[in-house]
């Protein structure tokens, strides 16, 4: 069964510095996808960045890149040049491709805490 | 741009009573997922819907239904609520993955938040 692990429940960075949030996933598919979802205190569930299991480049959108090591099974997230905005809880989710019954839905890890320090 | 339209934002029930979610999906997006997050908890998928017919069920209670119309948009039913029923309902939206791939990402609605007393 698909599952997703993110092991910081609580993460603490220093303004304009980088920050890396770890995710680890299991699957036996060879097809799937990997989204990082940012969710603030107000609740709403924010699309970040996507990795797909065939890409042969880590993704980058913007100060979000994602270090995708697929022999190691992680899709870590990394956010450059922190902002007070950017605390929230992040959410790690996997898709698996069509086939064997799988319709896309998203499994989430547990989540991690980032706060920015000012 | 468009995005996902979610009524009410909240709500609140007492136990035994019914509720109605309604989800607008961005226009041209076929698919409608339902998730339930309890506090402190990630999101758990509930059901699916593409071209108005179930695709996918979760662990959704027998006491929740939930169908999508002519237009794309999606109503969860409740009933019968129970305190355990207290969350935020999310509903995302994505093109069909026969389409997209696993690439089909999913954008969430502000979500509905339950409370059931």
């Amino acid at each position: 069964a698909q599952k997703i692990t993110q092991t910081q429940p609580g993460m603490f960075v220093q303004e304009k510095e980088a920050v890396t949030l770890d995710c680890t996933y299991d699957t036996s598919d060879q097809s799937y996808g990997l989204f990082w979802y940012k969710q603030p205190s107000s609740g709403e569930m924010i699309f970040l960045i996507y990795q797909g299991s065939y890409d042969e480049q880590n993704a980058t959108e913007g100060r979000y890149s994602l270090n995708f090591q697929k022999a190691r099974k992680s899709a870590n997230l990394v956010i450059s040049a922190s902002q007070l905005g950017d605390s929230a809880m992040y959410f790690c989710a996997m898709r698996e491709g069509l086939g064997s019954g799988n319709t896309g839905k998203l499994i989430f890890g547990q989540g991690t805490t980032l706060q920015v320090k000012p | 741009a468009a995005g996902v339209i979610q009524s009410p934002r909240h709500l609140i029930k007492e136990k035994r009573e019914t509720a109605t979610l309604k989800c607008y999906p961005i226009p041209r997006h076929d698919t409608v997922y339902w998730y339930q997050q309890g506090p402190g908890q990630d999101p758990q998928f509930l059901i699916s819907f593409y071209e108005k017919m179930q695709s996918d069920k979760g662990s959704i209670p027998d006491r929740f239904s939930a169908q999508q119309f002519s237009d794309y948009h999606s109503e969860l039913n409740m009933s019968s609520l129970e305190l355990g029923d207290s969350a935020l309902y999310f509903c995302a939206s994505s093109p069909h993955a026969a389409r997209e791939g696993v690439r089909g990402t999913q954008y969430f609605g502000p979500g509905t938040r339950l409370t059931v007393l």
